[in-house]
């Protein structure tokens, strides 16, 4: 149980365009879910809180224009990368807590490169 | 705000050799989560501590929390090669807002 999953896992795109990337909890109701980005041998950095139904809460330093939050459901979340750039190039992951509360699940992560 | 620091960075065990990861927290934590990302993967949950001086084990893997709930370590023994990863503390506030993340103890297992 408590499955998180994350499309697309990979994705390369051209400077200016905008990437949308999804999370779903698979076979659980999220009652949270936040996103992150991840670098080369890094820890997870967290970007934004989203809760369903409402706006999301986004870190210190994180633009909310630029990372666009949508949750949607109790399963899914979605982040757009808008304008993309290369300096955009990460690894993006979600997770999700379920009504128990207790642990964040993970997707599978996505890589973003922007060329 | 609030800050978590993990030492060591790395650890390089010889297989059957015993590992211990330390986690910090600037401030006093209601909880705190362990994770273990494989290389490749994603972080995976593992266990969550809330009481003071709590320790947890599951099976070769011991969790501990500190009494002041500020501190947390996790020691593995008989390390594995299938230990392999980089294994993450989580720390909740007291104003159960989100975690933060230490930085990560990467452990490699030599057979």
């Amino acid at each position: 149980g408590a499955v998180v999953s994350q499309h697309p896992s990979w994705v390369i795109c051209k400077s200016g365009t905008s990437v949308k990337i999804e999370c779903r909890s698979l076979d659980f109701q999220a009652t949270t879910m936040f996103w992150y980005r991840q670098f080369p041998k890094q820890s997870l950095m967290l970007m934004a809180t989203s809760n369903e139904g409402s706006k999301a809460t986004y870190e210190q330093g994180v633009e909310k224009d630029k990372f666009l939050i949508n949750h949607a459901s109790l399963t899914l979340s979605t982040l757009t990368v808008t304008s993309a750039h290369p300096e955009d190039s990460s690894f993006y992951i979600c997770s999700a807590v379920g009504k128990w509360g207790v642990g964040q699940y993970f997707g599978p992560g996505t890589r973003l490169t922007v060329t | 705000g609030q800050q978590v620091m993990q030492i060591p960075q790395y650890q390089h065990v010889q297989e059957g050799e015993d590992f211990t990861t330390y986690c910090n927290s600037s401030t006093t934590l209601s909880n705190i989560q362990w994770y273990k990302q494989r290389p490749g993967g994603h972080p995976v949950f593992l266990i969550q501590l809330v009481k003071s001086g709590e320790v947890k084990k599951q099976k070769r893997l011991t969790f501990q929390f500190g009494e002041a709930k500020k501190n947390s370590s996790l020691h593995i023994t008989a390390t594995q090669t299938t230990d392999v990863g980089t294994y993450f503390c989580a720390g909740q506030g007291t104003n159960a807002g989100k975690s933060t993340f230490g930085d990560g103890t990467t452990l490699t297992v030599k057979p």
